[in-house]
C-alpha cells in the first residue's frame, strides 16, 4: 500500500540552525501539507501546498518557515533559526484530491537544544 | 473553543466492551476523518465521512455524521487492548482544503 515516508525519524539541532525535513508524499496525490504537533499537545496546521504554490498557511508558519517541492516527487519544510518552541513531532501529508482521505506520514520528530 | 473537539478527554475501558467517542465543530464542513494514534507515532487514517453521509462502518468501526449538530460520533466495538491510543476527528471547513484536528481522545483498553 503506498505511503508518505518522511526522513529522518529523528532530528537534533541546535538552536540558531537551520532544518530541513524531507516528505515523499504518495505518487499520484496533489494536495500536500504540513503539520506539527508539540508534545502532548493537538495536531496543528501549518501549511497546505498545491499547483507547485502555497494555499493557505497558519499564524504559525512565518517568516522563519518555506516549503518547496524541489522535484515531482520530495516535499520539504525547511525551518530557519531554529528556537527551542519549534521542538515538536512535524507531520507530512498528502491527498489525491479535495474530497479524498488524508493520509500522514510517521513523522519526524524534531529536537532543537 | 475550537474545531473539532473531542470528549471524553479520556476513556479507559475493558477489553471486549464497546468505546464511544464524539467529536464536535463550528462550521460548516466538506469531510470529516478520524485518526488514531499511539503514543508518539504517526497518524493512521481511520474513516473518512462525507458531509452528505450519515454513517459510515469499517470493520469494527462505526462512524456517524450530524451536520445539523456539527457532531461526529466514533464507535470502536469489541475493543481489544491493541485499540489503546489517541483519536482524533479532523475537519476541513467549506471554502477551505485544510485538515483541523481536535484535541483527542485517550482510550485506554485493559486486558
Amino acid at each position: 500500500e503506498p505511503e508518505v515516508t518522511q526522513t529522518p525519524s529523528h532530528q537534533v539541532t541546535q538552536m540558531g540552525q537551520e532544518v530541513i525535513l524531507r516528505c515523499v508524499p504518495i505518487s499520484n496525490h496533489l494536495y500536500f501539507y504540513w503539520y506539527r504537533q508539540i508534545l502532548g499537545q493537538k495536531v496543528e496546521f501549518l501549511v497546505s501546498f498545491y499547483n507547485n504554490e502555497i494555499s493557505e498557511k497558519s499564524e504559525i508558519f512565518d517568516d522563519q518557515f518555506s516549503v518547496e517541492r524541489p522535484d515531482g516527487s520530495n516535499f520539504t519544510l525547511k525551518i530557519r533559526s531554529t528556537k527551542l518552541e519549534d521542538s515538536a513531532m512535524y507531520f507530512c501529508a498528502s491527498r489525491e484530491g479535495v474530497s479524498a482521505e488524508a493520509f500522514f506520514g510517521q513523522g519526524t520528530r524534531l529536537t532543537v537544544v | 473553543s475550537q474545531q473539532g473537539e473531542e470528549d471524553p478527554q479520556a476513556l479507559s475501558i475493558q477489553e471486549g466492551e464497546n468505546a464511544t467517542m464524539n467529536c464536535s465543530y463550528k462550521t460548516s464542513i466538506n469531510n470529516l476523518q478520524w485518526y488514531r494514534q499511539n503514543s508518539g507515532r504517526g497518524l493512521v487514517h481511520l474513516i473518512l465521512i462525507r458531509s452528505n453521509e450519515r454513517e459510515k462502518h469499517s470493520g469494527r468501526l462505526r462512524v456517524t455524521l450530524d451536520t445539523s449538530k456539527k457532531s461526529s460520533s466514533l464507535l470502536i466495538t469489541a475493543s481489544r487492548a491493541a485499540d489503546t491510543a489517541s483519536y482524533f476527528c479532523a475537519t476541513d471547513a467549506k471554502g477551505t482544503y485544510k485538515y483541523i484536528f481536535g484535541t483527542g481522545t485517550r482510550l485506554k483498553v485493559l486486558a
